[in-house]
């Protein structure tokens, strides 16, 4: 069975600074896809960023990139210049190609962003 | 505007009554799914289709149902079975394409309140 641990429930940043959120993933599949969402207090969720088990570099999307350590499993989502809309959930999300694609989540951290 | 569509935004619902959340997308993906979120917790998998007139069940099944007898449609029926109902209600869909991100879609999301 996957399953995935994120340990920050909450964490703040200052604005314009950059902030890592945890995420380690356990699975015994070889084949796996990370991705990272944003869900704002609106409830609504916004993909934002993804990784396969064999890429071999890191994803980056914009202010967004993700810090893969295979042998640690663990995709830690790094935010560069936090601004004030960053302040929401976040969720790490793995993949399970076996089951029609769907998706395991971790219980999400709680970003705020200080002005 | 492609997207998902979740109707309604909030429902209340009375103990012993089944109600139904409507979930309509018009990407043309094949695959849909439900997730139920409680609050402060992530997401979890009620029931997947991969194609139309076929579905899983999810981690939490006990006490939905759901049909697929159109491409862009996936109704999720809360039955009285559900014993705790109260959440909020994602619907998602994805893309099933080799090679492919096939990251989820997710819809505005129903709130859900048994009186």
């Amino acid at each position: 069975a996957q399953k995935i641990t994120q340990t920050q429930p909450g964490m703040f940043v200052q604005e314009k600074e950059a902030v890592t959120l945890d995420c380690t993933y356990d699975t015994s599949d070889p084949s796996y896809g990370l991705f990272w969402y944003k869900q704002p207090s609106s409830g609504e969720m916004i993909f934002l960023i993804y990784q396969g088990s064999y890429d071999q570099q890191n994803a980056t999307e914009g202010r967004y990139s993700l810090n893969f350590q295979k042998a640690r499993k663990s995709a830690n989502l790094v935010i560069s210049a936090s601004q004030l809309g960053d302040s929401a959930m976040y969720f790490c999300a793995m993949r399970d190609p076996n089951a029609g694609n769907m998706l395991t989540f971790g219980g999400g951290t709680r970003l705020m962003v200080k002005p | 505007d492609g997207g998902i569509t979740q109707s309604p935004k909030y429902l209340f619902r009375k103990e012993g009554q089944n109600v139904t959340l409507s979930c309509e997308q018009n990407l043309n993906h094949d695959a849909m799914y439900w997730y139920r979120q409680d609050p402060g917790q992530g997401l979890r998998l009620i029931y997947y289709s991969q194609i139309v007139n076929d579905f899983q069940k999810g981690d939490i099944a006990e006490g939905y149902s759901v049909s697929r007898e159109k491409k862009e449609s996936f109704p999720l029926t809360v039955t009285s079975a559900q014993k705790n109902p109260t959440a909020f209600y994602l619907c998602a869909s994805s893309d099933l394409l080799a090679g492919a991100y096939n990251e989820q879609f997710f819809g505005p999301g129903t709130r859900l309140t048994v009186l």
